[in-house]
């Protein structure tokens, strides 16, 4: 069972767009919720994260979107550059730290000249 | 300060082998998480281990799989009997501690193919 759902499987966008990454989860005892870029043949790197006490975390491009009433959370970057091509996945932890995440499926992200 | 290495990055076995997976944690972390990454899936939890003791294995296969982090030396995980099924992509991540915002690193995995 799939506790982490995510969205699109894969995405492509043009240079300077805005890309966006769609999570959803079930456990309301969830209470961390990271993000983590994957480079081919690389491990996959914290992004950015957040906690359910705030609706929006925002760092240089990136920005997470919190719903809680929804149970969905979401990832935007802004001004898409092709170094951005990568591999997200969104996780969530019912401990905030690294012990037991969930993670979705991933989006390949691909962002074109 | 060097980041979590895994070794090796690659390693092929014949069904029935056993597989060793090492894994250095970044300097000062006593934490250490093991992730599988199947083809086209995000990865899994398998087990989290800090020093000596094993924390949190409700990941782990209950058969064939054992994970240890002994005092001295790296984390190990080992798969005994290795089956095709087996082949994926092994991370190991450690944190310095655990809890609130706590960031747990990953390394780059190692990359376990069965024939």
């Amino acid at each position: 069972q799939q506790q982490v759902k995510q969205s699109p499987q894969s995405l492509i966008v043009q240079k300077g767009g805005i890309s966006i990454i769609n999570c959803a989860y079930e456990n309301t005892a969830f209470d961390y919720f990271p993000w983590y870029q994957q480079f081919p043949g690389k491990g996959p790197a914290l992004l950015i994260a957040i906690r359910p006490d705030v609706s929006e975390k925002k760092e240089g491009r990136f920005t997470i979107s919190f719903n809680k009433s929804a149970k969905q959370f979401s990832l935007h970057i802004m001004d898409s550059q092709p170094g951005d091509s990568a591999t997200y996945f969104c996780a969530a932890s019912r401990q905030t730290g690294a012990n037991n995440l969930f993670f979705g499926t991933g989006t390949r992200l691909t962002v074109i000249p | 300060n060097a980041g979590v290495m895994q070794n090796p990055r690659h390693l092929v076995r014949r069904r029935g082998q056993e597989a060793r997976l090492r894994c250095s944690p970044m300097k000062g972390h006593s934490h250490v998480y093991w992730y599988r990454q199947l083809p086209e899936e995000g990865l899994k939890f398998m087990v989290y281990l800090q020093k000596e003791n094993i924390i949190d294995e409700s990941g782990m296969p209950k058969e064939r799989f054992s994970a240890e982090f002994p005092k001295e030396g790296p984390s190990i995980l080992r798969i005994q009997q290795v089956v095709r099924g087996d082949s994926a992509a092994y991370f190991c991540a450690s944190s310095p501690q655990t809890g609130a915002d706590t960031e747990a690193f990953f390394g780059q995995g190692t990359r376990l193919t069965v024939v």
